[in-house]
């Protein structure tokens, strides 16, 4: 079974950018499609985004002038990053293995979550 | 973006009962509906794909149903670990969007 690891900065000041990885161990990152989901502490899941290892990602609108989603074969892992971060985007961030089908999918494997607070 | 709630948002319930939650989304999306569960501090955890497909590991006590706009997760004994919050996920058309969520606690 996949396994993830996110790993990142805890905390990240206003205006500037969040680096995320996750790490995949148990698989391949050629075998799956990945994908990014948030949660504000207290609140609902939000999806950010997927991609494969080729193509185009797909990330969700209220996001897209902002976010980037990348996979890097070699090193089996895939990355976030979001811009022009505002106190909003305090939130546990996680990374999951999308299993796509039909244009459609479900999140079978998930990393433990990585908490990104927006403070100066 | 397509729209979920969840009835109820919370409910209590004790050891044994059947506990059943209703995800009714906004427009018909087949069955493309998926659940998790999340503990306190944990990554939610799928239970159910494509309505009614449990999946690989999750006991046989969870169940799912329906199509279109309206869905349901069943719980046929609860036990003391599926204290939890529930979450339905729309996987129709991106963004892929979830309910709001259900807390199911001790009564």
């Amino acid at each position: 079974q996949v396994q993830l690891q996110e790993s990142g900065p805890g905390l990240v000041k206003p205006s500037e950018t969040l680096s995320l990885t996750c790490t995949v161990s148990g698989g391949s990152i050629s075998s799956y499609y990945w994908s990014w989901i948030r949660q504000p502490p207290g609140k609902g899941l939000e999806y950010i985004g997927y991609m494969y290892y080729t193509g185009s990602p797909n990330y969700n609108p209220s996001l897209k002038s902002r976010v980037t989603i990348s996979v890097d074969t070699p090193k089996n892992q895939f990355s976030l990053k979001l811009s022009s971060l505002t106190a909003a985007d305090t939130a546990v961030y996680y990374c999951a293995s999308l299993y796509y089908f039909d244009s459609s999918g479900y999140l079978d494997n998930w990393g433990q979550g990585t908490l990104v607070t927006v403070s100066s | 973006d397509i729209q979920i709630t969840q009835s109820p948002s919370s409910l209590s319930a004790s050891v044994g009962d059947r506990v059943t939650i209703t995800c009714r989304v906004g427009q018909t999306i087949s069955s493309y509906l998926n659940w998790y569960q999340q503990k306190p501090g944990k990554a939610p955890k799928l239970l159910i794909y494509v309505a009614s497909s449990l999946q690989s590991g999750v006991p046989s006590r969870f169940s799912g149903s329906g199509s279109g706009t309206d869905f349901t997760l069943t719980i046929s004994s609860l036990q003391p670990e599926d204290f939890a919050t529930y979450y339905c996920q729309q996987s129709y058309n991106t963004p892929f969007t979830f309910g709001p969520g259900t807390k199911v606690d001790i009564k």
